[in-house]
């Protein structure tokens, strides 16, 4: 069972270069998730994902795509890349059981090891 | 107010001691709470959740959950030079009928010996 894997774990990236950071998960998780973390900051959100074929935007999305053609893959675009990229990606998913409204729920949040970038 | 609240630390403690880590949040978030567990370089790997108010035990951590006052607080008993990491508090934010996470920023914890 390998839950969740993201590659590369590194990359660097020239300015105004593409690419996708791919993302798996093997638990048949509804949702996933793609975050961004700087250096000696909190987890920001970038896109989430509820099941396939739906995507939202999260809090951080200008210079980002998604999309989720199956239960097992979230794979993150950036098409035109920039200096205020270079962070750390990390994926994650969740199997979310709970009711819309709040309360408790299976949303337990599963991440993948990362992917470090670099845009120079 | 931010929707989650942390003190960035670091924290340092002693080894053997009891480390207390706090996070505050805001009406925009509902009322499933998680406390992660970040080391340097590494993924956050979840060691407590909590959803009622009071005090919830597991091993050498209790998560205590405040509603009235809008906080959750992490214990960590008999501290250990392995607990040094960054904590991340984390709650759900339901909007547009779908459920997220909402991090702060963590608190850093140095255990000495």
């Amino acid at each position: 069972n390998a839950g969740v894997t993201q590659t590369p774990k590194f990359r660097i990236l020239k300015i105004g270069q593409s690419m996708t950071l791919q993302c798996a998960q093997d638990m048949n998780h509804n949702y996933m998730y793609w975050y961004r973390q700087d250096p000696g900051m909190g987890l920001k959100l970038i896109y989430y994902s509820v099941g396939a074929g739906i995507t939202d935007k999260g809090e951080v999305p200008n210079g980002y795509n998604v999309s989720r053609s199956t239960t097992e893959d979230f794979p993150l675009r950036l098409e035109l890349a920039a200096p205020s990229q270079t962070s750390v990606y990390f994926c994650a998913s969740s199997a979310w059981t709970g009711r819309l409204a709040g309360g408790p729920g299976t949303d337990t949040q599963y991440f993948g090891p990362g992917t470090r970038l670099t845009v120079l | 107010q931010k929707e989650v609240e942390q003190n960035s630390g670091p924290l340092s403690v002693p080894e053997g001691a009891i480390a207390s880590l706090n996070c505050t949040y805001s009406d925009r978030v509902s009322q499933s709470f998680f406390w992660y567990r970040q080391y340097s370089g590494k993924s956050p790997e979840l060691i407590m959740s909590i959803y009622s108010n009071g005090d919830k035990e597991d091993g050498r951590f209790t998560a205590q959950l405040n509603k009235a006052s809008q906080y959750v607080s992490l214990l960590i008993r008999d501290s250990q030079p392995s607990d040094s990491a960054t904590y991340l508090c984390a709650a759900t934010s339901i909007s547009g009928g779908y459920n997220k996470l909402i991090f702060g920023a963590g608190t850093r914890l140095a255990v000495h010996p």
